[in-house]
């Protein structure tokens, strides 16, 4: 079946650094692949998807483009806030939708002011 | 528009007593998912509907969980008996059926058993 690896948090950045949160996946075919933000209190959101190789997600600043050659999905922003600060979650769909979400381990972020 | 709307927020149960939690999706949406979120880690599937019939139940630990979707709309999933290693974050989440790929959540239930 699916998997998703993302790098372990916590990790920390101070206001207006560059981040990036690793993810890599392996899959049967070719998955749709998600990022996921759940803020402290909050349910999980959809951050950005992408749908299909070499497409780009992007949305509130966050960008992250599907590499089929290496597998991965990782998630950027140039100038992170305070506001930011949220656990990440990478996942991938196979078949459609017909099994669902496969979900990494999650990154909390924080992120000082 | 009222998103997908899950109770209770939290319960605490002692081990070998059952209980239930309730989920009702996003108007319109047909499909539902019950995932399950253990302590550390991302959602793990449980069971997923198209509408009321159950298309995919394979994680469902069977002997001790059941699940249903009345009408197509509302769910409930319950546990019977509860185990210590049943706490969790228990989410629930619907989409459209002609766009499977884009996903709701609700703020899910936690599940302590003691």
């Amino acid at each position: 079946g699916d998997s998703v690896t993302q790098m372990e948090g916590p990790v920390t950045l101070s206001e207006e650094a560059f981040l990036t949160i690793n993810c890599t996946y392996t899959a049967t075919g070719y998955p749709s692949l998600f990022w996921y933000v759940q803020y402290p209190g909050e349910g999980l959101q959809l951050l950005l998807k992408a749908t299909k190789a070499d497409d780009k997600g992007s949305n509130k600043g966050f960008e992250a483009t599907y590499r089929k050659e290496t597998t991965s999905f990782h998630l950027e922003k140039g100038s992170v806030q305070v506001s930011d600060s949220a656990v990440y979650f990478c996942a991938s769909e196979s078949g459609g939708g017909a099994d669902g979400l496969t979900f990494g381990k999650g990154t909390h972020l924080i992120i000082q002011p | 528009e009222a998103g997908v709307v899950q109770s209770p927020r939290y319960k605490i149960i002692e081990k070998k007593q059952p209980v239930a939690f309730w989920c009702n999706p996003i108007s319109g949406h047909n499909t539902l998912y019950w995932y399950r979120q253990n302590l550390g880690q991302g959602p793990e599937l449980l069971i997923r509907y198209e509408n009321e019939e159950a298309v995919d139940d394979s994680q469902l630990p069977k002997d001790r969980f059941s699940a249903e979707r009345l009408k197509g709309v509302d769910s409930t999933l319950k546990i019977q008996p509860a185990e210590l290693g049943d706490s969790a974050v228990y989410l629930c989440a619907s989409s459209l059926v002609a766009v499977r790929t884009e996903a709701f959540f609700g703020q899910g239930t936690r599940l302590t058993v003691v």
